[in-house]
């Protein structure tokens, strides 16, 4: 079983629809975890870090759910510029090790 | 402040030579990662350093290997290169280990090995 796992998608949505992403992960003990997003052919860039409580960033929200161990991204009023390949990371703890989902891919169409 | 960089941004080599490449964390962190993307593939993850040390590696043969220097700048070296060695590698630095190890990425160097 891979360590974490994301639907890859296609999520092909319109302009202001609502989104969201889940992304499992198997190592209980798991301690740190983040959304990724990654432009095509770019370098990821950090989106934002999950905490146990869920936070907000403006139209960005994330989730931890431990007891079934998964996080997920939810995305309002999506914008064109949203379109991009969104990374679910997990640090295994030990080693400090992270895992990257294979990414889910969105686009936003007008 | 600057972010992570990376040299050389693009590099070609012959199958069997060396590759070296090189990345400079975002000053005031000590840890750097190195991962390979290949196309159409997620993030594997290559080696971890800090403080001067590997940390640990990830599911790599041998010939992949690095090490960090006083200033925390990074090397990743790959020996007798295969084909299957093109990919993207990404270096990613943050500022030490615990529960919010939030990492930042350099541009990446794109390997092809011809």
């Amino acid at each position: 079983r891979k360590e974490v796992e994301q639907d890859p998608g296609p999520f092909n949505v319109p302009e202001g629809a609502t989104v969201a992403f889940n992304c499992t992960y198997s190592n209980s003990a798991s301690q740190s975890f983040f959304w990724y997003r990654q432009d095509c052919r770019k370098e990821p860039k950090l989106l934002m870090s999950v905490y146990s409580s869920g936070n907000e960033d403006g139209r960005f929200t994330a989730q931890l759910n431990r007891a079934s161990q998964y996080i997920s991204l939810l995305i309002r009023d999506s914008k064109l510029s949203d379109s991009a390949t969104y990374l679910c990371v997990v640090n295994g703890n030990t080693g400090n090790q992270f895992y990257f989902g294979t990414g889910t891919s969105l686009t936003v169409i007008p | 402040e600057a972010g992570v960089t990376q040299s050389p941004t693009h590099l070609i080599k012959t199958r069997g030579q060396q590759a070296t490449l090189r990345c400079s964390p975002i000053s005031g962190h000590t840890s750097v990662y190195w991962y390979q993307q290949a196309l159409g593939l997620g993030l594997q993850f290559l080696l971890w350093y800090d403080e001067g040390e590997e940390r640990n590696r990830g599911n790599f043969p041998p010939r992949f290997s690095g090490r960090q220097f006083p200033n925390y700048s990074s090397e990743l070296n790959v020996n007798a290169l295969e084909l299957e060695d093109s990919a993207l590698y990404l270096c990613a630095s943050s500022s030490g280990t615990g529960r919010s190890n939030e990492q930042y990425f350099g541009p990446g160097t794109r390997l092809t090995v011809t």
